[in-house]
């Protein structure tokens, strides 16, 4: 069965630092891997995608996430961190028709 | 704006009331979801209405009960529930290419927050 981990309930990062919410997968097969956030009251915002090609997929908000298929990652980077990128962040990752969701990671960036 | 609207924004009802959660979506998609959102728990995906087909998470209960009446509008009919079933219900839509696996974003309206007393 597909999975997601998201090891981290909570990140915390100065503001203007680089900032990583980390992100493993479980599948048999080749995976569509997201990235999503949510901002309080609302609901799941799409980030980015990796389908194929590039490991290295840019996305919205200057965020970026570079799939690795041997350690199964797929990480959520991000150079220089805003207080406004503070909020939920959820990775999925789908094989069939079920998009799978992580437990999310709440990420606060600190002025 | 999503795109996608979720009326009402909160619900309060009682465990022997019925109540329908409404989801309209604006973007032309032919796929429409619907998830439940619980505190420290992964999104739970709750049924799915995509490609002319309809799939349904076996654990939901049957108090639980889908109508799609056409490709832009989805509801989630409520009876009987129990107070654990308090949440954020997420509906969402994507524009499905195959019957394969999902590849297109998922666009989520703003959530129901039910409370059931």
């Amino acid at each position: 069965a597909q999975s997601v981990a998201q090891p981290e309930d909570q990140v915390n990062v100065a503001e203007g630092n680089p900032l990583t919410v980390k992100c493993t997968y479980s599948v048999s097969g080749n995976p569509y891997l997201f990235w999503y956030v949510q901002y309080p009251n609302r609901g799941l915002q799409f980030l980015l995608k990796y389908i194929t090609g590039d490991n290295l997929v840019k996305g919205s908000y200057g965020f970026e996430a570079e799939f690795n298929k041997s350690q199964t990652s797929f990480h959520l980077k991000k150079p220089s961190a805003l207080v406004s990128d503070s909020a939920l962040y959820f990775c999925a990752v789908s094989v069939s028709r079920n998009l799978v969701f992580g437990k999310g990671t709440r990420l606060s960036v600190i002025a | 704006e999503t795109g996608v609207t979720q009326t009402p924004r909160h619900l309060v009802m009682g465990m022997t009331n019925k109540k329908s959660l409404k989801c309209e979506q604006h973007l032309g998609h032919n796929a429409m979801y619907w998830y439940k959102q619980s505190a420290k728990k992964p999104l739970e995906l709750m049924f799915v209405y995509s490609l002319e087909e309809r799939v349904e998470n076996n654990s939901v209960p049957s108090r639980f009960s889908p109508e799609c009446p056409n490709s832009s509008h989805l509801f989630l009919h409520l009876h009987t529930l129990q107070p654990e079933d308090s949440a954020l219900y997420l509906c969402a839509s994507s524009q499905e290419k195959t019957a394969g696996a999902t590849s297109a974003p998922l666009h989520f309206g703003n959530g129901t927050r039910l409370t059931v007393t």
